[in-house]
């Protein structure tokens, strides 16, 4: 059965150092989506990307994050500047369409900073 | 801010019996319900979609939709320790990004 796959499933990064966290979404899908998990805490909604482009975005997805597409299998999270607060699992999704269509989460990656 | 609801249990029930999850949600224009199980330390894993008020049975589990009352749940039948999770109700929201909003979820403790 086809997933979604993330690495690294671990990183260990110093404040103020940039991550990048990459996911490869399942083949057929268009549509991507980061979220994050706060240990302890709920599943957050960071960004959704369709067609190269960022089609929403949360209030805790500012101008320290990014994404990217750099080709046919990859979907990237960059982390510009780490903050302590910045520690969480990061989740990737991909569903085949948009409206009602199911989210597939990734194994995650545990994102710590020190 | 839309909002999704959950009690975060835990919520204990003997194996074999009936575990109840509840959720209830902010946002009228929601169209999509999702239940996802989430073991310690992994991802989100899907149970069930609801679209349509009423009732969808697969397998073990049954999710009920009351859209006018803002309400999802979630019936586990036949409880298992292996169902023993956190599940995580979420709420497809109006909006042109397909975002979902998750509740805190509910852990479940299936006793032996």
């Amino acid at each position: 059965e086809p997933e979604v796959t993330q690495t690294p499933s671990h990183q260990v990064t110093q404040m103020g150092q940039e991550v990048i966290l990459r996911c490869v979404p399942i083949s057929n899908h268009l549509y991507f989506y980061w979220y994050r998990q706060i240990l302890g805490q709920k599943v957050e909604f960071l960004v959704s990307f369709y067609n190269n482009e960022i089609s929403e975005k949360s209030e805790i997805f500012d101008d320290q994050f990014s994404v990217e597409r750099p080709d046919g299998s990859n979907f990237t999270l960059k982390i510009r500047s780490t903050k302590l607060e910045d520690s969480a699992m990061y989740f990737c999704a991909s569903s085949e369409a948009l409206g009602t269509d199911t989210q597939y989460f990734g194994p995650g990656t545990r994102l710590t900073v020190l | 801010q839309k909002e999704v609801e959950q009690n975060s249990g835990p919520l204990s029930v003997p194996e074999g019996a009936i575990a109840s999850l509840n959720c209830t949600y902010s946002d009228r224009g929601s169209q999509s319900f999702f239940w996802y199980r989430q073991y310690s330390g992994k991802s989100p894993e899907l149970i069930m979609s609801i679209y349509s008020n009423g009732d969808k049975e697969d397998g073990r589990f049954t999710a009920q939709l009351n859209k006018a009352s803002q309400y999802v749940s979630l019936l586990i039948r036949d409880s298992q320790p292996s169902d023993s999770a956190t599940y995580l109700c979420a709420v497809h929201n109006t909006g042109g990004g397909n975002k979902l909003t998750f509740g805190t979820g509910t852990q479940l403790k299936v006793e032996l």
